[in-house]
Order: structure tokens, then C-alpha cells, then sequence
């Protein structure tokens, strides 16, 4: 899991309810980045973020939002709007660049009923 | 399209046997090529990263092969143990090193 947490480790909601998921890393890295993990899929990037201040949409943004204002710190919220939020979320970071690798946290399991 | 696929979708072994799992890719051009494992319900650990003038890459019993012509890539599991169970995910970096191509994983189960 390296130097990333992400909490809580399982989330329950009622449908129509907001939930922000947490993602902090100590590794000083630059690059941040939120997937989403469904049963039989490959990891989808729901949102990136290469500096503070400033994040760029993934391949399936709608539904969420994201706030980068610390380096450490990338939260990712799932709003109402997200049709099946049910999912295991992955928050990852790396240095921006060629053959850096990223780190994964160890994920949060977010069931929505 | 840039895509990666990998197979078999799932795997059963015997313990102490040897397994080979696939990776094709066509991502182009590409930075380098990682294996992750990835125990249920953890984040992936990183096993191995080859940039695109490797051709071979050892982490204890797992060894990574790629091919950059052929564009594939294997991952040689040797030994195996109980605790090699897990899902073990492909992964391609497009050359600008930030986009990441996921492939779907092979899902590996060593049995005593």
C-alpha cells in the first residue's frame, strides 16, 4: 500500500446521498489519480490530477467531483448524480513522467443501497 | 484504439507448479509496461516495470518478459505458493508517462 491511505475502507450510503471518499499519500509525489474498479473490468480513471489546484477528467468523471488543495490530499465525492455508484475506488499517485510507476492505496469498498 | 489484453481470464494450479500469464497490447508508443498484484479487496502492488528497451525483468519467482515488436509481454510465475492467489493486472503507459492502460487481469488460484 505504500505511502497512500485511503479511508474509510468500506462506505455504506442511501441512494441520493453525497460521499466523499479520502485519499492522502506522504510520498511528495505530484500526480494523483481516482479509478474505479468494477467486477471483470480493468481500472477506469474517474479523475487525475498532475499539480495542486488543478485536475483534469478521466474517462468516466460524470457523477463525480473531485478538489485538489493540498499536495498530500486528492478527495474524490460520489454525488447522486452517479447512476451505480456501487464500485471499489482506487486513489493512486506517481511522479508526472516517463517509466515512474504509480502507487495504489489500498482502496474503499463503497456499496450504495 | 489503445488497448491491453490479457489471458487466460482465470487460472487454477497446483502449488509448487510453474504458470505463464499473457499481456497483448497495442498502445503505441508506449512508455513502459508493469505487472501489479493484486490480493481481493487490496490495492495492486507493483511486481515488475520494463521500459520499451527491456526485455526481461526479475522480482524473486516472478520474472516479466516483453516483446516490443510483437508487443506483448508475459509474466512467469515459478514455484508457486499459496499466497501467489490473487488477480494480477497488466498495465501500459502511453509515451507521455500519465495515461495508463489497464488491462482486465488474470485472476490466479494455487491450490495445496
Amino acid at each position: 500500500d505504500g505511502g497512500i491511505t485511503q479511508s474509510p475502507k468500506y462506505l455504506f450510503r442511501k441512494e441520493g446521498q453525497n460521499v466523499t471518499l479520502s485519499c492522502e499519500q506522504n510520498l511528495n509525489h505530484d500526480a494523483m489519480y481516482w479509478y474505479r474498479q468494477d467486477p471483470g473490468q480493468g481500472l477506469r480513471l474517474i479523475y487525475y490530477s498532475q499539480i495542486v489546484n488543478d485536475f483534469q477528467k478521466g474517462d468516466i468523471a460524470e457523477g463525480y467531483s473531485v478538489s485538489r488543495e493540498k499536495k498530500e490530499s486528492f478527495p474524490l465525492t460520489v454525488t447522486s448524480a452517479q447512476k451505480n455508484p456501487t464500485a471499489f475506488y482506487l486513489c493512486a499517485s506517481s511522479i508526472p513522467g516517463q517509466a515512474y510507476e504509480q502507487y495504489f492505496g489500498p482502496g474503499t469498498r463503497l456499496t450504495v443501497t | 484504439k489503445n488497448q491491453v489484453e490479457q489471458s487466460p481470464q482465470s487460472l487454477i494450479i497446483l502449488e509448487g507448479k510453474n504458470c505463464t500469464l499473457q499481456c497483448n497490447y497495442t498502445v503505441s508508443p508506449f512508455s513502459n509496461l508493469r505487472w501489479y498484484k493484486q490480493d481481493t479487496g487490496r490495492g495492486p502492488v507493483s511486481l515488475t516495470i520494463m521500459t520499451f528497451s527491456e526485455n526481461t525483468k526479475s522480482n524473486g519467482r516472478y520474472t516479466a518478459t516483453l516483446d516490443a515488436d510483437t508487443k506483448q509481454s508475459s509474466l512467469h510465475i515459478t514455484a508457486s505458493q499459496l499466497s501467489d492467489s490473487a488477480s494480477y493486472i497488466c498495465v501500459v503507459s502511453y509515451y507521455t508517462g500519465n495515461q495508463f492502460y489497464f488491462g482486465t487481469g488474470t485472476s490466479l488460484t494455487v491450490i495445496p
